[in-house]
């Protein structure tokens, strides 16, 4: 049974560049989550998706926005990079997305995305 | 505003000895709470969550957290310690139990290092 799976693990962009990041879901999994966690710190929430829509988001600029596609998988997208962009990004998933975070979840191990 | 505060950065337990790891927040209402884990270079795991009945929750792992709803504290616990418990550890609270409008704030976590 595969769990959280999240592509590039490792990429390095400029100032300035577009970055879309890949995640699949546990299998039995309908609702996606993005986290962003920098060097030291806890993850910080950016977005969750359900039934294809965003469906939470927290304090994060419109640069950052997302995807969600028929078979749950999710893209998260950042435009216009800069150097605070600089983090691990974490992709969750978990099943019930209709009460929002009650559900435990299933984390993948990130991609680490450096900005130069 | 809404937060949960893990006061220690770093925990030294030797190996056998009870530990405990701090979480406290600050939130409204009646909140969900989890404690994840964290290796080195991997995402997240579930260790328990609290949402409503014994104030004593078992998890993963043989840990255990103890809910005080009048100190707003939700403080991990494990009798026996292991050299493999070694990791980072996090709190997050989730202010709007089974809300789709509900968002999660983790804490800026704890290290735990457990010594022979």
């Amino acid at each position: 049974d595969a769990g959280v799976t999240q592509s590039p693990t490792h990429l390095i962009k400029t100032r300035g560049q577009q970055v879309t990041l890949r995640c699949s879901p546990k299998s039995g999994h309908d609702t996606v989550s993005w986290y962003q966690q920098a060097l030291g710190q806890g993850p910080q929430f950016i977005f969750q998706y359900y039934e294809e829509e965003e469906r939470q988001r927290g304090n994060f600029p419109d640069r950052f926005s997302g995807h969600q596609f028929p078979n749950y998988s999710s893209e998260l997208n950042v435009n216009a990079l800069l150097l605070g962009d600089s983090a691990l990004y974490l992709c969750a998933s978990s099943f019930g997305g209709a009460g929002g975070f009650n559900q435990p979840q299933h984390f993948g191990d990130g991609t680490r995305l450096s900005i130069l | 505003a809404q937060s949960v505060a893990q006061p220690e950065d770093q925990v030294n337990v030797a190996e056998g000895n009870p530990l405990t790891v701090k979480c406290t927040y600050s939130v409204s209402g009646n909140p969900y709470l989890f404690w994840y884990v964290q290796y080195p270079n991997r995402g997240l795991q579930f260790l328990l969550k609290y949402i409503t009945g014994d104030n004593l929750v078992k998890g993963s792992y043989g840990f255990e957290a103890e809910f005080n709803k009048s100190q707003t504290s939700f403080h991990l616990k494990k009798p026996s310690a292991l050299v493999s418990d070694s990791a980072l550890y996090f709190c997050a609270v989730t202010p709007l139990r089974g809300s789709s409008a509900s968002k999660i704030i983790f804490g800026s976590g704890t290290r735990l290092s457990i010594r022979p």
